[in-house]
């Protein structure tokens, strides 16, 4: 079935060092969505990516949809302890007369160091 | 306010016990949706509902009941069949699909986290 790989598991990082996930599925999706949850927490919608080739910005956060909508990634610019939580990415691939439903990644656990 | 009401916020079972996790929402949402998020995982869907009264299996589904009798309710029952429940569950709605600018976007609940006694 449908995929959706998520890299790396973790990342610890120092604070003002950037950040990047990678997202990765087996097959081409309508769209993609990334989520963040925060520790203890629950996971909060950030954006979602329609068009091939998309990029979109976020004050510190740039998201980007492969041009064969098979793969995404998030960037964080000089990170901040405030950017601590797991990011997921989740994709939706289009089947015609079908529920499309979303596959989460496993997602990115990110660790900041003041 | 508008959102996603889950209850209760931790949750023990016994052995051999079926408990019901609520799950609310007044965001006028039609489809709805149950996870499950084992420490350090991802989310793996249990149940999904589109509309009232109807439900589909997800790719967890054995162990677990759901009823849609509501628009606004979708309760998830974790019955003594599920023999390692501890887990953090939560409830989603998302937006309809086809929404221009916004298909499918998830709306979770705090989470219920579930222990067994």
């Amino acid at each position: 079935g449908q995929q959706v790989m998520q890299i790396p598991q973790y990342q610890h990082v120092q604070e003002g060092e950037d950040f990047t996930t990678y997202c990765n599925s087996s097959t081409t999706l309508s769209n993609i969505q990334w989520y963040k949850q925060r520790p203890g927490g629950h996971p909060v919608f950030l954006i979602q990516l329609v068009k091939s080739g998309e990029v979109k910005k976020q004050k510190r956060l740039t998201f980007q949809f492969g041009e064969a909508k098979k793969n995404s990634s998030l960037h964080i610019t000089a990170t901040q302890t405030t950017d601590v939580g797991t990011y997921f990415c989740a994709g939706l691939s289009g089947r015609p007369g079908g529920y499309n439903k979303l596959i989460f990644g496993a997602g990115t656990r990110l660790a900041v160091h003041p | 306010d508008g959102g996603i009401t889950q209850s209760p916020k931790y949750l023990f079972r016994k052995e051999g016990q079926n408990v019901t996790l609520s799950c609310e929402q007044n965001l006028n949402h039609d489809a709805m949706y149950w996870y499950r998020q084992d420490p350090g995982q991802g989310l793996r869907l249990i149940y999904y509902s589109q509309i009232v009264n109807d439900f589909q299996k997800g790719d967890i589904a054995e162990g677990y009941s759901v009823s849609r009798e509501k628009k606004e309710s979708f309760p998830l029952t974790v019955t003594s069949a599920q023999k390692n429940p501890t887990a953090f569950y939560l409830c989603a709605s998302s937006t309809p699909e086809g929404l221009a600018g916004g298909a499918n976007i998830q709306y979770f609940g705090a989470g219920t986290r579930l222990s067994v006694l």
